[in-house]
């Protein structure tokens, strides 16, 4: 089993803001990683796949890097859609999530 | 257009079954592996089992081992999660995923909306 820690839990920030949400592994995963955003009432989008690839459509402010255990997900100049639910996923044995980070306006 | 729907789902005793659909369109079906993810009442997301395109792989939360079955109809597009034995803690939104190519280890690139499953007496 591969433990995911992702945090913070909670990220309150303002608009044009630069922000960043961790994801650490229990043991590496290469590159096996998948970024979501998630807004109340609405499933998961993808943003990231493959830990930096950026899903067709996405807005080049989301970036992700990261290989192994440590992982990043970065919103730079924070947009008013941007405030929303954001997960991690591996995908290096059978998918499994994170916790989730919720991104709040201060 | 990708567009994956939904339905089967409702309020169900513990201990009873259910079985969830999963229709599929816009994307040749049997070329693609497919997932089911659950959202507990505002919780996080949880996989809970894929299947490869053929069937030939296939996996499982361990909390849903040995309750659940997933299943595909190639000849029908369609996705199928059989839940037997059902608790209160499977009370979740149900969603259907989509995987970008033909096997489970993968991210997962369309989602439906969802169907909710209730457990309760």
């Amino acid at each position: 089993v591969i433990w995911m820690t992702q945090s913070p839990s909670l990220l309150s920030a303002s608009t044009g803001d630069r922000v960043t949400i961790s994801c650490r592994m229990s043991q590496g995963i290469s590159s096996y990683l998948a970024w979501y955003q998630q807004k109340p009432g609405k499933a998961p989008e993808l943003l990231i796949y493959a830990a930096s690839t950026l899903q067709s459509g996405v807005p080049s402010r989301f970036s992700g890097s990261g290989s192994g255990t440590d992982f990043t997900l970065t919103i730079s100049c924070l947009q008013s859609e941007d405030f929303a639910t954001y997960y991690c996923q591996q995908y290096y044995s059978f998918p499994s999530f994170g916790q989730g980070t919720k991104l709040e306006i201060k | 257009e990708v567009q994956l729907v939904e339905s089967g789902g409702g309020l169900v005793q513990p201990g009873r079954s259910l079985r969830l659909s999963c229709a599929a369109s816009g994307f040749t079906f049997d070329d693609y592996a497919m997932h089911w993810v659950r959202q507990a009442p505002g919780k996080g997301l949880e996989w809970v089992s894929g299947i490869s395109w053929n069937s030939g792989s296939i996996g499982y939360a361990d909390s849903v081992k040995g309750r659940f079955t997933i299943s595909r109809d190639n000849a029908k597009n369609s996705l199928y999660l059989q839940m037997n034995s059902l608790r209160a803690e499977d009370t979740a939104l149900y969603y259907c995923a989509k995987s970008p190519s033909y096997d489970i280890l993968t991210d997962l690139d369309y989602w439906g909306q969802g169907t909710l499953v209730t457990v309760s007496s």
